[in-house]
């Protein structure tokens, strides 16, 4: 089974910081890795799929980048609806243990 | 626009099975684009998949949840159901229902649209 590491699992930045999240996995899976956003008590929102795809209606100040086993997102101005809990998913599934971005 | 609607019963006893229904809407579910699957989280943790379903039934299941987990799918009433058996406290979960992007040979490259989630409770 292919398993997903995430770092760092907590974040404190301010509005307009740039931040960067690390995806690792087990083993390879190419370019197919998937970034989720989650706020509390609602569903995950797709951000971004294939590595770098960014998902329709998504801002352009989340990116993505990596292939092969590392993989990192990045939100280029950390803006007050960003606050949130992130997660990285693999093409058979499974998603990665979080990283929550919280307010400096 | 596509929606998922989960539904279902909040409370289980222990030792009991789980069945949940995911009805989709504004869409066909017998699209050969998708897969639809089932993913939980347990208060206060991460997300866990448990499982997907093309609309030909073929599946893919979590190997941890494997021998308890079978995902159905009724294409005349735009649905998918998932069963859960032997519950114990550790299946109190919030339920999400999915759409997953097929690319290639890849069928669960990305969860594009979820529903609102249910919570289920396991509890005598």
């Amino acid at each position: 089974d292919i398993q997903l590491t995430q770092s760092p699992s907590f974040l404190s930045a301010s509005v307009g910081d740039r931040v960067t999240i690390t995806c690792r996995a087990s083993q390879g899976i190419s370019s197919y890795l998937a970034w989720y956003q989650q706020k509390p008590g609602k569903a995950p929102k797709l951000l971004i799929y294939a590595a770098s795809t960014l998902q329709s209606g998504v801002p352009s100040r989340f990116s993505g980048s990596g292939s092969g086993t590392e993989f990192t997102l990045t939100i280029s101005s950390l803006q007050p609806e960003d606050f949130a809990t992130y997660y990285c998913q693999q093409p058979k599934g499974t998603f990665g243990p979080g990283t929550k971005v919280d307010i400096k | 626009q596509l929606q998922l609607q989960e539904s279902g019963p909040g409370l289980v006893k222990p030792s009991e099975t789980l069945s949940l229904t995911c009805t989709v809407s504004g869409g066909s579910i017998s699209s050969s684009s998708y897969y639809w699957g089932w993913i939980r989280q347990p208060p206060g943790k991460g997300l866990e998949w448990i499982g997907s379903i093309y609309y030909s039934g073929s599946t893919y299941y979590n190997p941890s949840l494997k021998s308890r987990v079978t995902i159905s799918v009724d294409t005349s009433k735009n649905q998918f159901s998932l069963k859960l058996s032997s519950v114990t406290a550790a299946d109190t979960a919030v339920y999400y229902c999915a759409r997953s992007i097929r690319l290639g040979e890849l069928s669960l490259v990305a969860f594009d649209i979820w529903g609102q989630g249910t919570m289920v409770t396991v509890s005598s």
